[in-house]
């Protein structure tokens, strides 16, 4: 089993519309965890952190569930400009950070 | 200021010969990364510095992969005898990490796209 799993999709929404990625990892002792995204042929950039409480930041709302180990990213009112790859990154207690293999999104005119 | 940069950005090389790949982290950042991601895959970590202390070398996936940071700074990741399979972006990242603070956000350099025929 990996460490983080996540749904390659792609998921293909209309402009405007409402998105939402679930992750799940798989040891319970992870610390510290984020979203990264990645466009097509760049490196990963950090989108967010992700904290117990769950956050927001403009359009985008993270969440963790750490009981069901899984982590959620919400976009809303998708641009054409959000299309890219969305890392779930964790913090599994080493120094460098575990990498899902990402969701695609695709925003569509 | 600059982030990090990597070279060179691509490298086609012939199945069996040695390459080497350079990162140069943001300047003050104590902690180094080298991962590698294959087409349509995640990140795979592959080795880790920080500062002084010996490298965390844990994700190297064969003993012809290595690696060395000079001086605290620049970072050279060689693969020798390479295979097909070593095909992949090459990716370093650099983080700051304060004292008390597990991981720090890490920087991506661009990565090297290495393609072996």
């Amino acid at each position: 089993r990996k460490e983080v799993e996540q749904d390659p999709g792609p998921f293909n929404v209309p402009e405007g519309a409402t998105v939402a990625f679930n992750c799940t990892y798989s040891n319970s002792a992870s610390q510290s965890f984020f979203w990264y995204r990645q466009d097509c042929r760049k490196e990963p950039k950090l989108l967010m952190s992700v904290y117990s409480s769950g956050n927001e930041d403009g359009r985008f709302t993270a969440q963790l569930n750490r009981a069901s180990q899984y982590i959620s990213l919400l976009i809303r009112d998708s641009k054409l400009s959000d299309s890219a790859t969305y890392l779930c990154v964790v913090n599994t207690g080493r120094r460098a950070l575990t990498f899902g293999s990402g969701t695609r999104l695709q925003v569509q005119p | 200021g600059a982030g990090v940069s990597q070279s060179p950005s691509n490298k086609v090389t012939e199945k069996g010969k040695d390459v080497e790949l350079r990162c140069d982290p943001i300047s003050g950042h104590t902690a180094l990364y080298w991962y590698r991601q294959s087409l349509g895959q995640g990140l795979e970590f592959l080795i880790y510095f920080q500062g002084n202390s010996a490298p965390d070398k844990s994700g190297l996936p064969s003993d012809r992969f290595s690696a060395e940071r000079t001086g605290g700074s620049v970072s050279t990741l060689t693969i020798q005898r390479t295979q097909q399979e070593d095909s992949a972006v090459y990716l370093c990242a650099s983080s700051s990490i304060p004292s008390g603070v597990l991981t720090d956000t890490q920087y991506f350099g661009p990565g090297t796209r290495l393609t072996v025929l």
